[in-house]
């Protein structure tokens, strides 16, 4: 069964500066995606960015960016110029391609301070 | 505004109780999930619907009942409600064949006591 891990359970940024997390994914598949969602304290779950497998080149969404190293079965998340709205929980998820299940990670806490 | 609608956003049960946790969506999603969330343990899969008519289980099915009523609608019933099914619990829609992410609801906090 594929898992996926986010190792750090928090982490914290201050504004304006940059963060990365971290998560690493176990797989056997080579048709597969990953994604990056967040959640903010109104609970909602929100689509950050998402990356093919079969794709090199690293998926960018405005301040968010994606360092994917697939023969390592890492996907980090790196946020630029961190505001005080990227403070949330972010998950790492896996879907093999083909399936209809996602699978998250257990998520990290972001803070940002001012 | 088109999305999945999840209803009621807060429930508290005493233990032994049955209720149903309602979900549709309008954006025409051939697939729909039910997930839990608890602290420290991410989102975890109770069940799924690939399509209308058809109904699995995720990782987490214990406890719980799901109906695809239509194309629109995924319910999930808790039919003897147990304090460890005190959770936050998510619908969520996506299409089918594309790797697009899910649309989620906006949670149901739900509380067994």
């Amino acid at each position: 069964a594929q898992t996926v891990t986010q190792s750090q359970p928090e982490m914290s940024v201050q504004e304006a500066e940059t963060v990365t997390l971290s998560c690493t994914y176990d797989t056997s598949e080579s048709d597969y995606y990953l994604f990056w969602y967040k959640q903010p304290p109104s609970r909602q779950m929100i689509l950050v960015i998402r990356q093919e497998a079969y794709k090199q080149q690293n998926a960018t969404e405005n301040r968010f960016s994606v360092n994917f190293q697939k023969a390592a079965k890492s996907f980090s998340l790196k946020i630029s110029d961190s505001q005080l709205g990227d403070a949330a929980m972010y998950f790492c998820a896996y879907r093999r391609g083909g399936s209809e299940k996602l699978v998250f990670g257990k998520g990290t806490k972001l803070t940002v301070n001012p | 505004n088109a999305g999945v609608t999840q209803t009621p956003k807060f429930q508290v049960l005493k233990t032994g109780q049955s209720m149903t946790l309602q979900c549709a969506q309008d954006m025409n999603h051939n697939s729909m999930y039910w997930y839990r969330q608890d602290p420290g343990m991410g989102l975890r899969l109770i069940y799924y619907s690939a399509s209308e008519g058809t109904t699995d289980k995720g990782e987490v099915p214990n406890g719980y009942n799901v109906s695809r009523l239509n194309k629109r609608e995924f319910s999930l019933r808790l039919e003897s409600a147990a304090p460890s099914q005190t959770s936050v619990y998510f619908c969520a829609s996506s299409e089918s064949g594309r790797a697009v992410g899910y649309t989620f609801g906006s949670g149901t906090r739900l509380t067994v006591v």
